[in-house]
């Protein structure tokens, strides 16, 4: 059990380009949870997955955004055309099968930074 | 819609003193209740939660909060910080105890001073 892994660490990107971000959960997790903490700010939700199957969206995760999760492994959140707006840590989560939020694992996050 | 509230977004606190995090919920269903930290270049770990049963939970490094559902209140307490213990601090709150969605709070940046 290596811990819930996120790369890159820290992206800085100029305005208008698009980045994608990687979250290997923990093995055998099979959800998988993505969310966007700005500065001063909670933690908050934009989306989840059980296995491959994307359950809900929040409404901040808007048409620039997109998650997958192609094999119920790892998962990719590709934002595009970025603004300074998304400049944020995004945090990714995980949890085994049947367990509730106490067994809910974060990872170290990726820092964008949208110049 | 719930939300979380967390007045306090700062509290220096003495090494060796006590300390309480304050956290007030709004749900218009029944909730479990979370504190959570986060260390420097760290990810979130959970402190504790209620889920039901005694008001009263214990976590780890020795923090405990108290449910108050008439003050709609989760009060994060520790009897004597540590050098340690200087972190943020999120009180979170869900709804479906199967669904993880959790609802963050501004959260507390505790400094302890030596």
């Amino acid at each position: 059990d290596t811990g819930v892994s996120q790369n890159p660490r820290h992206k800085i990107t100029k305005r208008g380009q698009n980045v994608t971000f990687r979250c290997d959960p923990i093995s055998e997790h099979n959800r998988l949870y993505w969310y966007r903490q700005t500065l001063g700010q909670g933690p908050e939700f934009l989306t989840y997955f059980q296995n491959e199957a994307q359950l809900e969206k929040s409404r901040l995760l808007s048409d620039r955004f997109s998650a997958e999760r192609p094999k119920g492994s790892f998962s990719t959140l590709e934002i595009q055309r970025t603004e300074q707006g998304d400049s944020a840590m995004y945090l990714c989560a995980s949890s085994p099968r049947g367990a509730g939020n106490e067994k809910l694992f974060f990872g170290s996050g990726t820092q964008l930074s949208v110049l | 819609a719930q939300s979380v509230t967390q007045l306090d977004s700062q509290v220096p606190v003495f090494e060796e003193a006590p300390v309480e995090l304050r956290c007030n919920y709004s749900s218009s269903v029944s909730v479990y209740l979370f504190w959570y930290v986060q260390y420097p270049n760290q990810g979130l770990q959970l402190l504790l939660k209620y889920l039901s049963g005694s008001t009263l939970v214990k976590g780890i490094n020795g923090f405990e909060a108290e449910f108050n559902k008439s003050q709609t209140s989760f009060h994060l307490r520790k009897p004597s910080v540590h050098i340690s213990d200087t972190a943020e601090y999120f009180c979170a709150v869900s709804t479906n105890f199967g669904n993880e969605k959790l609802t963050f709070g501004t959260g507390t940046r505790l400094t302890i001073i030596p």
